[in-house]
């Protein structure tokens, strides 16, 4: 298997900070990489996916990037509504998931 | 509009057998790969495994190979995974997924979720 780990675990932060998550490949997984986002009580959502583009409806404050086997998912201005947990997940083996960020509002 | 609707909570008790499903609409349902996840409570996300409605080829996460079973029916749109006999660690929150892209290209991101079907199993 692929592990991903992912850091950090939670983040608190202000309103309109930037906010800042890595995700580390047990191995190079080209940019097979995608983040999703999930609200408490909720599915989860894809935001990014190819490790940087975005997905259809997605605000253009959510942005990744990185290839082989580091990624950056980044929130450019922290908004009320994106408390959630964020994930990563690679594919470019059987499918596993990073442990996931959780972020709060400072 | 693309939606998977997945069935209703269920309650069982250690050694009993379930199925649960997730139907999906506003697409070609055998031209995509159907995935489920699981997430334990309070915990992250676990790919359990993915078929292919459209000639039901099967792909299972070693973790889960043998532990459960996934299947489809296409004539009604609908995937299920199942459980011959449940254990209390299989208390869960279990939602579908659709792989976006078909074919042969199973590993792709999952861009349409089901609701969710929450399992409880407890004597």
């Amino acid at each position: 298997d692929i592990q991903m780990t992912q850091s950090p675990s939670s983040l608190s932060a202000s309103v309109g900070d930037r906010v800042t998550i890595t995700c580390q490949a047990s191995q190079d997984i080209s940019n097979y990489l995608n983040w999703y986002q999930q609200k408490p009580g909720k599915a989860p959502k894809l935001l990014i996916y190819d490790a940087s583009n975005l997905e259809t409806g997605v605000p253009s404050r959510f942005s990744g990037s990185g290839s082989g086997t580091d990624f950056t998912f980044t929130i450019s201005s922290l908004q009320p509504e994106d408390i959630a947990t964020y994930y990563c997940q690679q594919y470019d083996n059987l499918p596993t998931f990073g442990g996931g960020t959780k972020v709060e509002i400072k | 509009e693309v939606q998977l609707v997945q069935s209703g909570a269920e309650v069982k008790k250690p050694g009993e057998s379930l199925k649960i499903s997730c139907k999906g609409s506003g697409y070609s349902f055998t031209s995509y790969w159907i995935g489920w996840v699981r997430q334990m409570p309070g915990k992250g996300l676990e790919w359990m495994g993915i078929i292919y409605p459209g000639d039901s080829d099967t792909r299972y996460s070693p973790s889960f190979q043998g532990q459960v079973t996934i299947s489809a029916d296409k004539s009604i749109s609908t995937a299920y995974l199942q459980w011959s006999s449940l254990k209390a660690s299989d208390t869960a929150m279990y939602y579908c997924v659709r792989a976006n892209c078909g074919g042969d290209c199973y590993l792709s991101p999952f861009d349409y979720w089901g609701q969710g079907t929450l399992v409880t199993v407890s004597s």
